[in-house]
Parts: structure tokens; C-alpha cells; sequence
């Protein structure tokens, strides 16, 4: 099964800041990759598909790359309301989610 | 508007079986595929398994043997039986329609495994 290994598990920063989160499969999973935000009490919410497909809705400062084992979410300016958990998922063989990044505010 | 649901019982006792039901509106199961996710309390997303729109089922392997996926399209609805619960069971089980990605979700349903 393929493993997807989310970092850091946890990230502080300040509202505007472009923040980074970091996703890495255990095998080549070429572009089957998709991201989700959790807020808490929530279902999760579809920000990017196929590593780099914006879903319908979301704000443009949230972006996606990376291809075969690396990927990368992007939020170019940090908003209040991105304080969330995210999670990496690969589809190319089976179905697995990362642990996901919890995002806060510094 | 799109829209799922999912219901079934909050308490099941360790050993039974758990059976959950993914109502749906707005699209047709044989037009898109509906997966199940779990999430226990304060942990991270847990894919279970999928029912692909041609009925065609697929499962995670670390749950394949306790779990079965089914529905009925006439009544536009999933199901998800699990046997054999556990404590480690208990979560909040969501059913989410996939197009691209998991693009509409439940609101979840909480399972807990209790005696």
C-alpha cells in the first residue's frame, strides 16, 4: 500500500504569510493527487485535484505542484479563515490519505 | 442541489455489526461513485472503500475482510455494513460523492463502539 507522509504535523504562522505544506508518497503516484481543508466540527471541503486543478469556489491563493513522489499546497497569503487541518490524498494505486497539517495562527 | 446523508445507529456494541446508509440527491449513483471515509475523535481521514457508478466495489485492504459495500439505485442510496466492531471503530463516518475529487460530502454520521 502507498504511504503518504504529511509535514510538518504542525505549522504557526501569521496572517499574510505564504505558507507551505508538504506531502510525500512512498511510491510514484505521477499527478493522482488531491488536497482537502478540514476546519473543525466540518466534513471536508475539495481544494485541489490533480496536484494542481483549483476545485470550483476556492480562492486563488490557494495553489498545488509536484509530481511522482513530492508535492506541495501553497496558500500565497495566509487569511484568517485557512486555520484548518490539511490532507493530502493519492489515488493512482488504492486510496490513502496523509495524516494531514494542522494550521494555525501565530 | 446535491446533497448526501447518512444515517444509522450512534451506539453499537463490540462484535456486532455496524450498518450505515448514504441517502443522495441531486445526481444519479450510476453517474458518479460514492466512497466512505471514517474519522475517529480528533484523528486524521481513514478511506474505506468506494462504490464505483457501474456497481463495481473496491475496499481498503486493512478492512476488506469485516466490510461490504451495496446500494440501490432506485432509492438512491449506499450502504455500508461492517462486522466484527471494535472500540478503535468508533469515529465519525462520512459518505462524499467523487467528480475529480471528493467534491460533496455528508455532513458525517458519529459511530461509537461501546458496551
Amino acid at each position: 500500500d502507498i504511504q503518504m507522509t504529511q509535514s510538518p504535523s504542525l505549522l504557526s504562522a501569521s496572517v499574510g504569510d505564504r505558507v507551505t505544506l508538504s506531502c510525500k508518497a512512498s511510491q510514484n503516484i505521477y499527478k493522482y493527487l488531491n488536497w482537502y481543508q478540514q476546519k473543525l466540527g466540518e466534513a471536508p471541503k475539495l481544494l485541489i485535484y490533480y496536484t494542481n486543478s483549483l476545485q470550483t469556489g476556492i480562492p486563488s491563493r490557494f495553489s498545488g505542484s509536484g509530481s511522482g513522489t513530492d508535492f506541495t499546497l501553497t496558500i500565497s497569503s495566509l487569511q484568517p479563515e485557512d486555520v484548518a487541518t490539511y490532507y493530502c490524498y493519492q489515488y493512482n494505486s488504492g486510496n490513502t490519505f496523509g495524516a494531514g497539517t494542522k494550521l494555525e495562527l501565530k | 442541489q446535491v446533497q448526501l446523508k447518512e444515517s444509522g445507529p450512534g451506539l453499537v456494541q463490540p462484535s456486532q455489526t455496524l450498518s450505515l446508509t448514504c441517502t443522495v440527491s441531486g445526481f444519479s449513483l450510476m453517474d458518479y461513485s460514492v466512497h466512505w471515509v471514517r474519522q475517529p475523535p480528533g484523528k486524521g481521514l481513514e478511506w474505506m472503500g468506494r462504490m464505483k457508478y457501474d456497481g463495481d466495489t473496491y475496499y481498503n485492504s486493512a478492512l476488506k475482510s469485516r466490510l461490504s459495500i451495496s446500494r440501490d439505485t432506485s432509492k438512491s442510496q449506499v450502504f455500508l455494513k461492517m462486522n466484527s466492531l471494535q472500540t478503535e471503530d468508533t469515529a465519525i463516518y462520512y459518505c462524499t460523492r467523487e467528480y475529480w475529487g471528493f467534491d460533496y460530502w455528508g455532513q458525517g454520521v458519529m459511530v461509537t463502539v461501546s458496551s
